[in-house]
């Protein structure tokens, strides 16, 4: 019944790596999003993903790059991880760009 | 550049006071939302407001929305430690949200 999954819940991998995030979506919204929480809360969008048009923040590094497999799917893709890599990354779905659904987000530790 | 502010940054009440938290803009947007965020878990929405001068009510909670829109208000009635959270602020427009920065609530039993 899960609307919004995140794998894996926790990550903690050492810098240089390369590692992927993954999100599903079963509520057929047909826009997926990625955040990034920093350790004082603020939420800051860095993807929206809608009918295979990708919006990307300007201040995302090109390191990170999301991956849509089908509709219900929004992988993330961080290479050559850094340390102010570590953050918790929320994966969200909308049906209309209004509401969003928010996944129980990947808390990334880079070491 | 953060968009919307909130205040305060963090507030610890007792069981059974209120609590008003501010979020103001330096834009305007097409409607404004509230989302309440546990530890451990992604935000949850609680409300959304579009026009200018709305008040939304949604049981304890009373959530308004300035007539200019650019700044918003959610005031809880006799607070209960169930509502302990962080609370976000996010302007809409169109796909998009800016999220505040959050006020982190802690009601004491």
């Amino acid at each position: 019944d899960t609307a919004v999954s995140q794998t894996p819940k926790y990550l903690v991998t050492q810098m240089g790596n390369d590692k992927s995030i993954k999100c599903e979506q079963n509520l057929g919204h047909d826009t997926m999003y990625w955040y990034k929480q920093d350790s004082k809360k603020f939420l800051k969008i860095m993807f929206s993903y809608n009918n295979k048009e990708l919006i990307i923040n300007e201040t995302v590094p090109n390191r990170f790059s999301p991956k849509s497999p089908d509709k219900a799917h929004l992988n993330l893709h961080i290479n050559s991880l850094e340390l102010g890599d570590s953050a918790v990354y929320f994966c969200a779905s909308s049906p209309s760009g209004n509401e969003q659904f928010f996944g129980p987000g990947t808390r990334l530790t880079v070491l | 550049t953060q968009l919307l502010e909130q205040s305060p940054q963090f507030l610890s009440i007792q069981e059974g006071e209120n609590l008003t938290v501010y979020c103001n803009s330096s834009s305007v947007f097409s409607s404004l939302q509230w989302y309440r965020q546990e530890p451990g878990e992604g935000p949850v929405l609680l409300v959304t407001v579009v026009t200018g001068g709305e008040v939304k009510k949604l049981k304890r909670l009373t959530f308004q929305f300035g007539d200019a829109r650019k700044d918003s208000s959610l005031h809880i009635t006799a607070a209960q430690p169930g509502d302990t959270g962080l609370y976000l602020c996010a302007g809409v427009e169109m796909w998009e949200l800016s999220f505040g920065a959050g006020t982190t609530v802690t009601v004491r039993a």
